[in-house]
């Protein structure tokens, strides 16, 4: 079993729609939350990054995070075609190992 | 700038050809990483340096070697290639491993082993 588990979609959406994305994980070891967003052909980028429960807004970016439940997630509001790429959430134990998910590969239709 | 660069953005090997991938970085980070991309399994740490002339291994190390002679490279090493080696090869820089010290990548190298 992967520890960080993540849906790798496609997902389809029309402009000014509600992205939400989410990655599931079983070590309760992992702290430290990012996600990342990867256009085609290029590397990823450090969208966002928490590390407490609860909400952090960047934006049109909120990223969500449930340690109880182990569950964390993106949501991106009013999206735009240029928001069309593949998000990875990524996630750092308390030793400072990074796991990534696999990535949700997201279009925005114009 | 240029950040993180990656030779080459292309390869083709043959099943036993060894080959050299190189990445360059001009921020002046200290920590270096290669990973590697495949459908459905995100990124998977290959080997990683903690400074010059220093290498790790990551997740996946086997049939890779990594060299760290300066601190602004880092080579990433096959030397007899496998068809499951067929990936996009990712490296990466930071300024420290700080849990939240952003990790800048590269555009990725393409490779495909027949």
């Amino acid at each position: 079993q992967k520890e960080v588990e993540q849906d790798p979609g496609p997902l389809s959406v029309p402009e000014g729609a509600i992205v939400s994305l989410n990655c599931t994980y079983s070590n309760s070891a992992f702290q430290y939350f990012m996600w990342y967003r990867q256009y085609s052909r290029k590397g990823p980028e450090l969208l966002m990054y928490t590390y407490s429960s609860g909400n952090k807004e960047d934006g049109r970016f909120t990223a969500q995070v449930d340690k109880s439940s182990k569950y964390i997630s993106l949501f991106i509001r009013d999206s735009q075609p240029s928001d069309s790429a593949t998000y990875l959430c990524a996630l750092i134990r308390n030793d400072y190992k990074l796991s990534f998910g696999a990535g949700t590969t997201v279009t925005v239709r114009a | 700038n240029a950040g993180v660069t990656q030779t080459p953005k292309f390869r083709v090997l043959k099943t036993g050809q060894s080959m050299t991938l190189l990445c360059a970085q001009d921020m002046n980070h200290e920590y270096m990483y290669w990973y590697r991309q495949d459908p459905g399994m995100g990124l998977r740490l290959i080997h990683y340096s903690v400074g010059e002339g220093t290498t790790a291994k990551g997740e996946v190390p086997d049939g890779y070697n990594v060299s760290r002679l300066k601190k602004q490279n880092f080579l990433l090493g096959l030397e007899s290639a496998a068809p499951s080696q067929t990936s996009v090869y990712f490296c990466a820089s930071s300024y420290t491993s700080g849990v939240f010290d952003e990790q800048f990548f590269g555009p990725g190298t393409r490779l495909t082993v027949l």
